[in-house]
C-alpha cells in the first residue's frame, strides 16, 4: 500500500509554545489530506480537512486560529499547533486518500506532551 | 444522521475465530473500510468492500451488504498479535470517512 510519513513521532513542550507537525505522502500525489485527533480510549476525531493549494476544511468546534493547517505540495500538510496548552496533549494522526481507490492510508501518528 | 455501530469490546481465545459486526446509516456510500489500531499506534488498512460479498485476505475476511446497511470482519486462527481495536469506516457520498468508535478485540491464550 501507500506510505505516508509523519514526523515528529513525539514532542514533548512547554505551554505557551508552538509545534510544528509534518505530514508526507511517499510514493503518491495526495491533494487532500486529513488531520485526526485521539485521546486515550477514544475514537478517531477528525479535525480538518487539508486541501493542496487551498484553504484547510475544519470540523465544528476544531479552532483553526490554534490548528493552523498548510497544504503547499501534492505530498506535504503540515500542522501546526499554536500556543500550545496541556489540554492540547493527544495523539495526532493524519491520513492520505488513494487516489485510485480511496483507500486512507495513516502516518505513523505524533504524540503531543504540552507540560 | 450518519452512525456507524459496532460492539465495544470482544474477547476470543488463541486460535479461534471471531466475527467483529459493523451496521451503518449514511448519507450515500462509497466503500465501507476496516481498519486495524494497536494501542499507541495509528491505524492499519485491513480491507475495503464496495460491492456486496466476501473479500478474503489471508486469515482475515470482510463482509458486506448494501442493503442491509451491514458488514463484518471475520479473523480466523487467532493470534495473540491480534488483540487490538478494530475500526470500521464508511465513506459516504462526499467521499468523507464516517468513522465508528472502534471493537477492542482481547485474545486469551
Amino acid at each position: 500500500g501507500a506510505v505516508v510519513s509523519q514526523h515528529p513521532s513525539w514532542v514533548i513542550c512547554k505551554s505557551g509554545t508552538s509545534v510544528k507537525i509534518e505530514c508526507r505522502s511517499l510514493d503518491f500525489q495526495a491533494t487532500t489530506m486529513f488531520w485526526y485527533r485521539q485521546f486515550p480510549k477514544q475514537s478517531l476525531m477528525l479535525m480538518a480537512t487539508s486541501n493542496e493549494g487551498s484553504k484547510a476544511t475544519y470540523e465544528q468546534g476544531v479552532e483553526k486560529d490554534k490548528f493552523l493547517i498548510n497544504h503547499a505540495s501534492l505530498t506535504l500538510s503540515t500542522l501546526t499547533v499554536t500556543s500550545a496548552h496541556p489540554e492540547d496533549s493527544s495523539f495526532y494522526i493524519c491520513s492520505a486518500p488513494d487516489r485510485d481507490v480511496n483507500i486512507q492510508y495513516f502516518g505513523a501518528g505524533t504524540r503531543l506532551s504540552v507540560l | 444522521g450518519q452512525n456507524i455501530d459496532q460492539p465495544t469490546e470482544m474477547t476470543a481465545t488463541e486460535g479461534a475465530i471471531v466475527q467483529i459486526n459493523c451496521t451503518y446509516q449514511t448519507s450515500g456510500f462509497n466503500g465501507l473500510f476496516w481498519y486495524q489500531q494497536h494501542a499507541g499506534e495509528a491505524p492499519t488498512f485491513l480491507s475495503y468492500n464496495v460491492l456486496d460479498g466476501l473479500e478474503e485476505k489471508g486469515r482475515f475476511s470482510s463482509f458486506l451488504s448494501r442493503s442491509k446497511g451491514y458488514s463484518y470482519l471475520l479473523l480466523k486462527e487467532l493470534q495473540m498479535k491480534d488483540s487490538a481495536s478494530y475500526l470500521c469506516a464508511v465513506s459516504d457520498s462526499n467521499y468523507q470517512l464516517i468513522w465508528g468508535a472502534g471493537t477492542k478485540l482481547i485474545i486469551k491464550p
